[in-house]
């Protein structure tokens, strides 16, 4: 078990172009979330998901904005018609649903997306 | 609403002093979790502790310990004798609790710790 696992780490892109980001969670984890952090800023919870269904969506979320968990495992969120503002750091985490065994929530390394 | 603020943006302090993370909350919550996650420069988000509501007992581990009060609303976190490894951010984070609870964290801004050697 290698952590979760984010790709690709950097991501640089031109205003109006769509991007597509991964994450693989630990394997045995059922819940999967994103979180996007821009610089100076704490991470700010975007969505979850247990297993394949998205459980919640934060208002961040705009209409650009869609993820998705297709069999439960690998996750991917992607931006359409990209702005500079959406330029930040896009975290994810995978946890067990609270009380199955684990303390929190495992982070990746994050893709770090600039828009330009 | 829930809020978490860290009031102290950046901290520089010399090898070897303790120093002391601020961390206050806002939460109606009965139930709710709190934790403490560094943030080296590689980006990853590495858990420190987590703390239920219920359990204000302190907790120590090696050179960290932890020091939350109900009554503050704050969960405060002590390094003794920094060393220069310790340099990174650090985040103090809040979540709902119990059985139906989520890792949905509120996280505060951070307090940016530089530690010289």
């Amino acid at each position: 078990d290698t952590g979760v696992s984010q790709n690709p780490r950097h991501k640089i892109t031109k205003r109006g172009q769509n991007v597509t980001f991964r994450c693989d969670p630990i394997s045995e984890h059922n819940r999967l979330y994103w979180y996007r952090q821009t610089l100076g800023q704490g991470p700010e919870f975007l969505t979850y998901f247990q297993n394949e269904a998205q459980l919640e969506k934060s208002r961040l979320l705009s209409d650009r904005f869609s993820a998705e968990r297709p069999k439960g495992s690998f996750s991917t969120l992607e931006i359409q018609r990209t702005e500079q503002g959406d330029s930040a750091m896009y975290l994810c985490a995978s946890s067990l649903v609270p009380g199955q065994g684990n303390t929190e929530a495992f982070f990746g390394q994050g893709t770090r997306l600039t828009v330009v | 609403a829930q809020k978490v603020t860290q009031a102290q943006t950046e901290i520089s302090v010399v090898e070897k002093e303790d120093v002391t993370l601020d961390c206050v909350y806002e939460t109606r919550d009965t139930t709710y979790y709190l934790f403490w996650y560094k943030q080296p420069p590689s980006g990853e988000l590495v858990f420190l502790i987590r703390r239920n509501s219920f359990d204000e007992q302190n907790e120590i581990s090696g050179r960290y310990s932890w020091n939350f009060q109900k009554s503050t609303s704050s969960f405060n976190f002590t390094i003794t004798a920094s060393q220069v490894v310790d340099s990174a951010v650090y985040f103090c984070a809040l979540s709902p609790g119990g059985t139906s609870g989520t890792y949905k964290y509120i996280f505060g801004t951070g307090t940016r710790l530089k530690v010289l050697a």
